[in-house]
């Protein structure tokens, strides 16, 4: 299996600030078909994990050009700028390129 | 507006069986791969179990394969998970989540509110 390891853990950032999470992977996550299907998800405190990040740097719909997506074969970083208090939670980066499907640990970003 | 429910969750007895449901609405079910993606409390996400559009196929981890399987029924618009031979290890709330795209399957875009299954005695 794939093995994604997340750092660092937690963070601790002021509001307005900027930070990023690393997330690497076992193996190279570029498909046969091109494709790398790294993705970043957020869960906030008593809800469902969101799409952020999909194939290593497309933005989803509504999500705020705060978040940027970068990286490529095992080495993937989410940076987040100008952070908004509704950006606590914990972050998940994922790979759908290999099954079984895995995701990162989690990083959980809090309040400084 | 895109919207998965699941339900079926509850406590259950190790080794016996429990099934999941997820109602979807707000966009064309039988377009999208589905799947099933799990979280221990306090711990993780793991995934579970991704269907094509048609159902002919699954796909599982090696934790849960032969036990458990996801199916759907596209006039109902609905997923489903049967669990069978439950352990406490089990134990999680579990989502139901919509492909990204109908070309990318790959990853999710939507997930529902999730659905606690507690196994124990």
């Amino acid at each position: 299996d794939v093995v994604m390891t997340q750092t660092p853990v937690s963070l601790s950032v002021s509001l307005g600030g900027q930070t990023s999470i690393s997330c690497r992977s076992s193996q190279s996550l570029v498909h046969s078909d091109g494709n790398t299907y790294l993705y970043w998800y957020l869960q906030k405190p008593g809800q469902s994990p969101q799409l952020l990040i999909y194939k290593v740097s497309n933005r989803f719909s509504g999500v705020p050009d705060r978040f940027s997506g970068s990286g490529s074969g095992t080495d993937f970083t989410l940076k987040i700028s100008r952070v908004e208090p509704e950006d606590l939670g914990v972050y998940y980066c994922y790979q759908g390129t290999h099954y079984p499907y895995t995701f990162g640990a989690g990083t959980k970003l809090e309040l400084k | 507006e895109v919207q998965l429910v699941e339900s079926g969750g509850g406590l259950v007895q190790p080794g016996r069986s429990l099934k999941l449901s997820c109602a979807a609405s707000g966009f064309t079910f039988s377009n999208y791969y589905m799947a099933w993606v799990r979280q221990a409390p306090k711990k993780g996400l793991e995934w579970v179990a991704t269907i094509s559009t048609s159902g002919s196929r699954t796909y599982y981890p090696d934790s849960v394969k032969g036990r458990f399987t996801i199916s759907r029924d596209n006039a109902k618009s609905s997923l489903y998970l049967q669990m069978n031979s439950l352990k406490s290890e089990d134990t999680a709330t579990y989502y139901c989540a919509r492909a990204q795209s109908m070309v990318t399957h790959r990853g999710f875009a939507y997930w529902g509110q999730g659905t606690l299954v507690t196994v124990s005695s």
